[in-house]
């Protein structure tokens, strides 16, 4: 089956960029996700990216894709104290199927 | 309206109890998401019901009985858990094309003693 995967733990200082990763094993899905998860609450998406492109850029947020690598990455440029959260990668792998990252613990430090 | 609303937010039960954990949202949304998370755990797919029918369990025990009475709302129905059934319920709706942006509730966190 789809295997996601992400390193666990990230800290970055206040105003530096935060770049999380992500692998995955299955290059079917048409989008890849990126959601946000803080203490206590749902996930919130945050971007995606069309598995035909190689970057998005949207406000402080860049993705790049590498599909011959099935490699996934989110930069958040100047990073702020409130995107402390768990960060998950998702994909598709079959219809409504979403398969999510081990996710991304990212501490900002001020 | 982009919210999916749960209810109850926490619920403590016990073994032999019956609860039911109800999810809305008025996004017109035809598919919607029932998922485990454990802490620090990624979500688990529950079951996945898409225009009214049931297209996915993931072998779900019995114990957990998902209702999905018309396509704004979303039941999980539950019966006689167990304490490793403790944890974050999240339900998630999407508009039904299978390809598409999840949008998620704030769940319900519950404790089985």
């Amino acid at each position: 089956g789809e295997d996601v995967e992400q390193s666990l733990f990230l800290s970055v200082r206040e105003g530096d960029s935060s770049v999380i990763n992500c692998t995955y094993t299955d290059s079917s899905s048409t989008y890849l996700y990126w959601y946000k998860q803080e203490p206590g609450a749902g996930l919130q998406l945050l971007t995606y990216i069309f598995s035909n492109m190689d970057m998005k850029q949207d406000q402080r947020l860049t993705v790049l894709l590498n599909k011959k690598d099935k490699h996934l990455s989110l930069r958040i440029a100047d990073t702020q104290t409130g995107d402390s959260a768990i960060y998950f990668c998702a994909v598709l792998s079959g219809t409504y199927k979403y398969i999510f990252g081990t996710g991304t613990r990212l501490k900002v430090l001020a | 309206d982009t919210e999916v609303t749960q209810t109850p937010k926490h619920l403590v039960m016990g073994m032999t109890n019956k609860k039911s954990l109800k999810c809305e949202q008025h996004m017109g949304h035809r598919a919607m998401y029932w998922y485990k998370q454990k802490a620090k755990k990624p979500p688990e797919l529950m079951f996945v019901y898409s225009y009214e029918k049931l297209s996915i369990n993931e072998s779900v025990p019995s114990r957990f009985s998902p209702e999905c009475p018309n396509s704004s709302l979303l039941n999980l129905h539950l019966h006689a858990l167990q304490p490793e059934d403790s944890a974050l319920y999240l339900c998630a709706s999407s508009q039904g094309f299978g390809n598409e942006k999840l949008f998620f509730g704030s769940g319900t966190q519950l404790s089985v003693l």
